[in-house]
């Protein structure tokens, strides 16, 4: 199958800082990318949807502000954590897919740690 | 909207025994099934897929069959290994959710030697 690879498996930083995850297909064109949000032994939560070249849709309870999504290629896409605080410590998982009635593919996931 | 319900966990079993964890949605129209599966610290892998009612999926030795009539997608697997240890999540495509997946809770498979 296809293959998203996502950016970093894990990071630790301090609270206040911002945090930058990148997903990436590298072997096929995605014109639509999620941002999913897990937390421990629980499903996946979908915080947004983002088109590229388009402005992301988020779900609702998500801030935008706080979790900001660009997709300004077919092939990246990002999610910055701004002024990341504990509470924002989850899993972060993206995936991808190529067209809107194709199969979606799935990073790996990003531990993210705020201390 | 849709959705989807999974069989609670966690399940434990021991090796080579038979598996089946149950899962039924809600959804409008025809919407496309998947069974995911999710090691430790890992994101999620596509198991696999039937996309019309009747469809058999199949991989690794697991099964699982589109039945409209039930609204279900049981995921069946003969024989187990403990390497099948892993979170299974159920998802489905379509309907009134469009391109999104909606995905069930997660049942956790522990294979024990």
């Amino acid at each position: 199958g296809a293959v998203v690879s996502q950016h970093p498996s894990w990071v630790i930083c301090k609270s206040g800082t911002s945090v930058k995850i990148e997903c990436r297909s590298l072997d096929f064109q995605a014109t639509t990318m999620f941002w999913y949000r897990q937390f421990p032994k629980q499903s996946l939560m979908l915080m947004a949807t983002s088109n590229e070249g388009s402005k992301a849709t988020y779900e609702q309870g998500v801030e935008k502000d706080k979790f900001l999504i660009n997709h300004a290629s077919l092939t990246l896409s990002t999610l910055t954590v701004t002024s990341a605080h504990p509470e924002d410590s989850s899993f972060y998982i993206c995936s991808a897919k190529e067209q809107v009635d194709t199969e979606a593919f799935f990073g790996q996931g990003t531990r993210l740690t705020v201390v | 909207g849709n959705s989807v319900t999974q069989m609670e966990g966690p399940v434990t079993l021991s090796e080579e025994a038979f598996l089946t964890i149950n899962c039924t949605y809600t959804a409008t129209g025809y919407p496309s099934l998947f069974w995911y599966v999710q090691y430790p610290g890992e994101g999620l892998q596509l198991l696999l897929k039937a996309t019309k009612a009747d469809d058999k999926g199949s991989n690794k030795g697991f099964e699982a069959t589109y039945r409209k009539e039930t609204t279900s997608f049981h995921l069946e697997k003969g024989s187990v290994q403990v390497s099948d240890s892993a979170v299974y999540f159920c998802a489905l495509v379509g309907g009134t959710s469009g391109s999104r997946l909606t995905f069930g809770e997660g049942t956790q498979l522990t294979v024990n030697p």
